[in-house]
């Protein structure tokens, strides 16, 4: 059974700071692993999704890195701003319509 | 504007009661879920439906249904089966329901019980 793990549970950072959230499955049979934002009581908002047959994604101040052999995911963001405050989540496709999502990770940007 | 949208924000449910949420959407999208979200914790699955009039449990269906008549509308039922309700209602859809897809998802229903 898939199983997904967001360490650290919450992350509080100054700003500008560069940082990096980590994502962790048992199963490196995936399709493709997604990393969203959540802010309090909202829908998600999809950031970057990358596919199994690649390494990373790039979108503005976010890049994502895969390494299914390790069964690792990290996403960076650079220079931080208190704009990114918000719940980072990670969810791998393991099947057709089968997201398996972590926990999150809470983070807070310091003015 | 395309996107999804849930009704209620907020929902209060008492003993006994069935209470339905709701999904529209209008990206045109074959494909809806919904999940559910507990403080602290990542997002279940509880149904989706992959077209009309066809739907699949997800991994944690008892205690709901849904229904799939038109290709828009993904509404949610909370029976008084499901014994430990209160949690965020997510829904979501994709384009296809296939591989390798981005889900969106709506802005979440929050459901407490009386």
């Amino acid at each position: 059974k898939q199983e997904v793990t967001q360490i650290p549970a919450a992350l509080s950072v100054p700003e500008g700071e560069n940082l990096v959230l980590n994502c962790s499955f048992t199963d490196s049979a995936i399709y493709n692993l997604q990393w969203f934002r959540q802010d309090p009581g909202k829908g998600l908002t999809s950031l970057l999704l990358i596919q199994s047959s690649q390494r990373e994604q790039t979108s503005g101040r976010l890049n994502a890195s895969l390494d299914k052999s390790s069964g690792r995911s990290t996403l960076y963001i650079a220079a931080s701003q208190p704009g990114d405050s918000a719940t980072y989540l990670c969810a791998v496709e393991s099947g057709a319509q089968k997201l398996v999502f972590g926990q999150g990770t809470r983070l807070t940007i310091n003015p | 504007d395309g996107g999804i949208t849930q009704s209620p924000k907020y929902l209060f449910r008492k003993e006994g009661q069935n209470v339905t949420l709701s999904c529209e959407q209008n990206l045109n999208h074959d494909a809806m879920y919904w999940y559910r979200q507990d403080p602290g914790q990542g997002l279940r699955l509880i149904y989706y439906s992959q077209i009309v009039n066809d739907f699949q449990k997800g991994d944690i269906a008892e205690g709901y249904s849904v229904s799939r008549e038109k290709k828009e509308s993904f509404p949610l039922t909370v029976t008084s089966a499901q014994k430990n309700p209160t949690a965020f209602y997510l829904c979501a859809s994709s384009e296809s329901g296939r591989y390798r897809e981005t889900q969106y998802f709506g802005p979440g229903t929050r459901l407490l019980v009386l």
